[in-house]
Order: structure tokens, then sequence, then C-alpha cells
């Protein structure tokens, strides 16, 4: 079955650490670039974070560079999220996404909360 | 970065009825543009690509149209299960991706 499925998330004090992982199944992830999508509860998807297929080139949202670091393990088709530095306003579900060969996202994990309060 | 606006916010519509979501982007992104659906609790699930295009196992009744700057999603006959967020994105520039406010579609 081709899924995506997170894992890591939970509750963390303000300028606390979390690492968030995304299981990859049924596709070749290493042929793939992905991607982390947050969202705030009640608030609408806000992109956070882009890697290459081969992990190569990174993107970071504005809101998260300097503390968010995406990296991969093509070897165990895993997608990360290391998050430093948090502040409240990171409190969101995280969502690990696959990206198309036409960039488009084409498959969505079921998303991982982060809460971020003291 | 581009920036990806929705109209309306909410859209109340009765079943059965025609439902019609914009979305207007601050510069060209030609036809790399998305539609995805979110019901409550779940993740979004892509809905059109490439401005047009149904993605696998989307019904028929909803469509997508537009270029440019300036798009639409249809829903031609409104199903309990289509009342949900609707968000555009557009993919035009690696990786700059944006998505847009999102429009609710709710029970008129």
């Amino acid at each position: 079955e081709v899924q995506l499925v997170e894992s890591g998330g939970g509750l963390v004090q303000p300028g606390g650490s979390l690492r968030l992982s995304c299981s990859a199944s049924g596709f070749t992830f290493s042929s793939y670039a992905m991607h982390w999508v947050r969202q705030a509860p009640g608030k609408g998807l806000e992109y956070v974070s882009a890697i290459s297929s081969n992990g190569g080139s990174t993107y970071y949202a504005d809101s998260v560079k300097g503390r968010f670091t995406i990296s991969r393990d093509n070897s165990k088709n895993t997608l990360y999220l290391q998050m430093s530095s948090l502040r409240a306003e990171d409190t969101a579900v995280y969502y690990c996404v696959k990206g198309s060969r036409d960039r488009y996202f084409d498959l969505w994990g079921r998303g991982t909360l982060v809460t971020v309060s003291s | 970065e581009i920036v990806m606006t929705q109209s309306p916010a909410t859209l109340s519509v009765s079943p059965g009825e025609r439902a019609t979501l914009s979305c207007r982007a601050s510069q060209s992104v030609s036809s790399n543009l998305a539609w995805y659906q979110q019901k409550p609790g779940q993740a979004p699930r892509l809905l059109i690509y490439g401005a047009s295009t149904r993605a696998t196992g989307i019904p028929a009744r909803f469509s997508g149209s537009g270029s440019g700057t300036e798009f639409t999603l249809t829903i031609s006959s409104l199903q309990s299960e289509d009342f949900a967020v609707y968000y555009c994105q557009q993919y035009n520039n690696w990786p700059r991706f944006t998505f847009g406010p999102g429009t609710k579609v709710d029970i008129k």
C-alpha cells in the first residue's frame, strides 16, 4: 500500500526540540522530492520545508529557517524534520507529503500533532 | 513569493447545486495549479492538478479550469461528502510553493 506515516509529535516546552519522522512505503522513495506542510489549529495550510530526491537541495519557509532541518535517509525510506528553538506558533499538525514528478503533492500522510506549550 | 488568494472564504450551497470556487495568483503560474480537499480531522487530498486534470479516483463532478493567474474549481452537483475546505496551491516556482487560504463549502 502506498502510504506515508508520520511519528514523533507531542508536547514540548518553548525553546525545546523535537524530531519528526515520516516512514514511506509502496513507492520508490528515493525518486521523489518530499515536503513538510503544517496546519495550526483551525487555520490553513502552511508550506514548511522541501528536500530533493537525493537530499542535495533543501528549502525552508522564512518562519522556520535557521530552526528546522529537513533530511532524508533513502536507505530507510524515511523523511525527517528536526525542529529546535520551538515557539508557541509552531503548534500545528505536521504533514509529510510526497511530491509527484510534476511537482504537485500527490500523497499526504495523516499528520502528527506538535504542541509547544509550558 | 507568489501570493494565492481564494474567494469566497465561505460558500453556502444546497446539496445538488453547483459550486464555483475561485483562486487567483499574484503572478502567472502557467497551469501549475492544484486543488486539494480537506475534511475535518483528515489530511488534504489531491483533487486537480495541472489546473484541469482530475487526480485518480476523483469523480467527474469536479472540474478545474484556468491558466496564468485566474483559476476555478467547479463542483457540478454537490453531494453530502463534498462539504469540506478546498485549497488551491501553485507549484510553478519550485520549491517556493504556496497555498491559498482556503474556501469552506458548507451546507445551506
